[in-house]
């Protein structure tokens, strides 16, 4: 059974660009999470989408979106980059809402120059 | 201004010792706590789940303990071996139809062969 697949695996992109990075969750599940993680402020919940809807929002900026797929796939972008933004982003899919073991993907390490 | 980054404790044992991890969560309503193991360059890795009504459960070599009176989890390893070098987080899950997990600092674990 395939895991958790997030591309690309990593990116280089410049000061006020824009970003899409993907996540395609372990088959049958439902719930797709994301989260930031960097040596300053740790893992941090960014949002979370249930049958394409989102359901949750942590405390980031208006500059990341996000939005999942009838097929459960999910996407995240993040427009006019910052330096800040540099850090790795990590899926993490769940069978259903709530009380269900959430499964990692690899991450995509983004580092903003 | 210049972040600082979080410092880590760090739990440094002999190859064949036991290791206990600790994580004290903060919230009280929170029903589900999962520990996740975060080898260098990987996403984390799921390692054992408990919920609330329960006070320990016991995987391969591994053991959480859940002690809600005082808010906090350990995560006991027996045996350490040198492949369980990584850093280890605890998570909690808030309660209600959400996987938003939040995250402890995590800790490293040293495995001296």
């Amino acid at each position: 059974k395939a895991g958790v697949t997030q591309t690309p695996r990593y990116l280089i992109k410049t000061r006020g660009q824009q970003v899409t990075l993907s996540c395609s969750p372990i088959s049958g599940h439902r719930s797709v999470s994301w989260y930031q993680q960097t040596p300053g402020q740790g893992l941090q919940f960014l949002f979370e989408y249930f049958s394409e809807t989102q359901r949750n929002k942590g405390n980031f900026p208006g500059r990341f979106s996000g939005r999942q797929f009838s097929n459960s796939r999910s996407e995240m972008n993040v427009s006019t980059l910052e330096l800040g933004d540099s850090a790795l982003y990590l899926c993490a899919s769940s069978i259903d809402l709530a009380g269900t073991e959430a499964f990692f993907g690899q991450g995509t390490r983004l580092t903003v120059v | 201004g210049e972040s600082v980054g979080l410092h880590l404790p760090t739990l440094s044992v002999q190859e064949g010792d036991n290791s206990i991890i600790n994580c004290a969560y903060s919230n009280s309503a929170s029903d589900y706590f999962i520990w996740y193991k975060q080898e260098s360059g990987k996403g984390p890795q799921f390692i054992i789940d408990i919920r609330s009504n329960m006070d320990k459960r016991q995987g391969q070599r591994v053991t959480v303990l859940l002690n809600k009176t005082v808010k906090h989890l350990s995560l006991q390893i027996a045996a350490t071996q040198p492949g369980d070098s990584a850093v280890y987080f605890c998570a909690e899950e808030g309660g209600g139809a959400t996987n938003k997990l939040i995250f402890g600092t995590g800790t490293l674990l040293a495995v001296q062969p």
